[in-house]
C-alpha cells in the first residue's frame, strides 16, 4: 500500500472549520483516499472516501487534488466530539487488497 | 449501517491463562475479517487477516500460535491469546467490510475493540 504523511497533531476552536491534509505522493491510479476516524478508547469508524473528485458527506468534505498527490478532509464546523486521531489511508480497489493499513494519522483537540 | 461488534469489551486475566475475543457482523456476511493491536498514543497494527473456513493469514512477526484466529462462520472470527503476559496487554479491535456494497462502497466497520488487561 502507498504511504500517506499526515501532521501528527493539529488544534482548532469549536466551531470552526478543520482543514486536515494528507499527503500521499506515490498514489497510483486505482488507489481510493479513505478517512478514518478513532475517538478515545474505540475502534475506528468511516468518515469519506474518493477517487478523484471532491467528496461531500454528512459528517466531511474531502478535497482532492487535482494531481491526487494529496487530499483534505475538511469539517466545516467542528464540535467537541469531532476530537479524534484522523487517519488518511489508501486502498487499491483492482487489487481487491480488502486490509487496511493505518498511518500515525493527525491527532485533532477542539478548544471550547 | 453495517455494525460489528466484539465481545468482551474489557477483560482482565492472570498470566499463563488464555483469553478469547470475539468479533461478530451483525447484519452481513463476512468472509474475511482482520485484526489488530494498538498501544497507547500508537497508530493500529494489523496481526492477521482472518479468512472464512481457511488458514488466517499473519503480518510478518505475529506469532501465529501465540495468537490463534478461528473463522468458523461468516458472521464470527475469534481471537484466542494464548498463555498469555503482561506484554500482551493491548486494545485489540476486529473490523470487517460488508461484501454486498460493491467494490465502490469499500468503508470497512469496526468493532468498539477490547481492552486486555494481564496482570
Amino acid at each position: 500500500d502507498a504511504k500517506t504523511t499526515q501532521p501528527n497533531s493539529m488544534e482548532s476552536n469549536e466551531e470552526e472549520p478543520v482543514h486536515l491534509p494528507c499527503n500521499h505522493s506515490t498514489i497510483s491510479g486505482t488507489d481510493y483516499i479513505h478517512w478514518y476516524r478513532q475517538l478515545p478508547s474505540q475502534g475506528p469508524e468511516y468518515v469519506i472516501h474518493g477517487l478523484t473528485s471532491n467528496v461531500n458527506n454528512r459528517m466531511a468534505s474531502l478535497a482532492i487534488a487535482e494531481d491526487r498527490k494529496s487530499s483534505t478532509l475538511i469539517l466545516h464546523r467542528a464540535t467537541l466530539r469531532d476530537a479524534a486521531v484522523y487517519y488518511c489511508i489508501l486502498r487499491d480497489s483492482v487489487k481487491g487488497a480488502q486490509k487496511l493499513v493505518f498511518g500515525q494519522g493527525t491527532r485533532l483537540t477542539i478548544n471550547p | 449501517g453495517a455494525v460489528v461488534s466484539q465481545h468482551p469489551s474489557r477483560v482482565i486475566c492472570k498470566s499463563g491463562t488464555s483469553v478469547k475475543i470475539e468479533c461478530r457482523s451483525l447484519d452481513f456476511q463476512a468472509t474475511t475479517m482482520f485484526w489488530y493491536r494498538q498501544f497507547p498514543k500508537k497508530s493500529l497494527m494489523l496481526m492477521a487477516t482472518s479468512n472464512e473456513g481457511s488458514k488466517a493469514t499473519y503480518e510478518q512477526g505475529v506469532e501465529k500460535d501465540k495468537f490463534l484466529i478461528n473463522h468458523a462462520s461468516l458472521t464470527l472470527s475469534t481471537l484466542t491469546v494464548t498463555s498469555a503476559h503482561p506484554e500482551d496487554s493491548s486494545f485489540y479491535i476486529c473490523s470487517a467490510r460488508d461484501p454486498g456494497t460493491g467494490p465502490s462502497r469499500t468503508e470497512a466497520f469496526f468493532g468498539q475493540g477490547t481492552r486486555l488487561t494481564v496482570v
